[in-house]
């Protein structure tokens, strides 16, 4: 079956740049579209953006300044980075597969999550 | 952004209780509403995709209705595993958003 798993840092300082990769195995990633999400107990889950395997994103606008996903076909991976990260951006951070359906799109597919502490 | 507002935030309810939640977008997002389950030390998982379509392998006690801007997730009979965090999240435009979720906790 499909599976996703984020790896990175777990620490980053602040104005450092978060770097996370998401693995995916069981398919392709050349199928389709892939996200990223964060979940914080002060702001809930928080859509990042998401990435085809083409290349082309779509990023949260309140991001957007500090936000690039990139994909890797050759290594079935995509990663994140995040500059000049503060404390704001403490947080869980998940990868994700969005899937098309009946003209509707969701993420059905998830990472297990992993924690990011901005601190020096 | 739309706006996504859950009611209730939290609720105690009881097994094989019927329970219905509630999530109002702040514009009109047609039927592109979906909602998850998350459980404590785990990521959320899909259960209802386009307001009422019942996502592979999830129990048929979960149902979604609605369009337009309200939206209902009913669990027809609560088993123990169905406490839980669930929340709604539209797919109409960018960014998505999600609603800040409802509790179900064993009363």
């Amino acid at each position: 079956q499909v599976q996703l798993q984020e790896s990175g840092p777990g620490l980053v300082k602040p104005s450092e740049t978060l770097s996370l990769t998401c693995t995916v195995s069981g398919a392709s990633i050349s199928t389709g579209y892939w996200s990223w999400i964060r979940q914080s107990p002060g702001k809930g889950l928080e859509w990042i953006g998401y990435i085809y395997y083409s290349g082309s994103t779509n990023y949260n606008p309140s991001l957007k300044s500090r936000v690039t996903i990139s994909v890797d076909t050759s290594k079935n991976q995509f990663s994140l980075k995040l500059s000049s990260v503060t404390a704001a951006d403490t947080a869980l951070y998940y990868c994700a597969r969005l899937s098309f359906s009946h003209g509707s799109s969701a993420l059905d597919i998830w990472g297990q999550g992993t924690m990011v502490t901005v601190s020096s | 952004d739309i706006q996504m507002t859950q009611s209730p935030s939290s609720l105690s309810a009881s097994v094989g209780d019927r329970v219905t939640i509630t999530c109002r977008a702040s514009q009109s997002i047609n039927n592109y509403l979906n909602w998850y389950q998350q459980k404590p030390g785990t990521a959320p998982n899909l259960l209802i995709y386009a307001a009422s379509r019942l996502q592979s392998g999830v129990s048929s006690r979960f149902s979604g209705s609605g369009s337009g801007t309200d939206f209902t997730l009913t669990i027809s009979s609560l088993q123990p595993e169905d406490f839980a965090t669930y929340y709604c999240q539209q797919s109409h435009s960018s960014p998505r958003t999600f609603g800040q979720g409802t509790k179900l906790e064993i009363k």
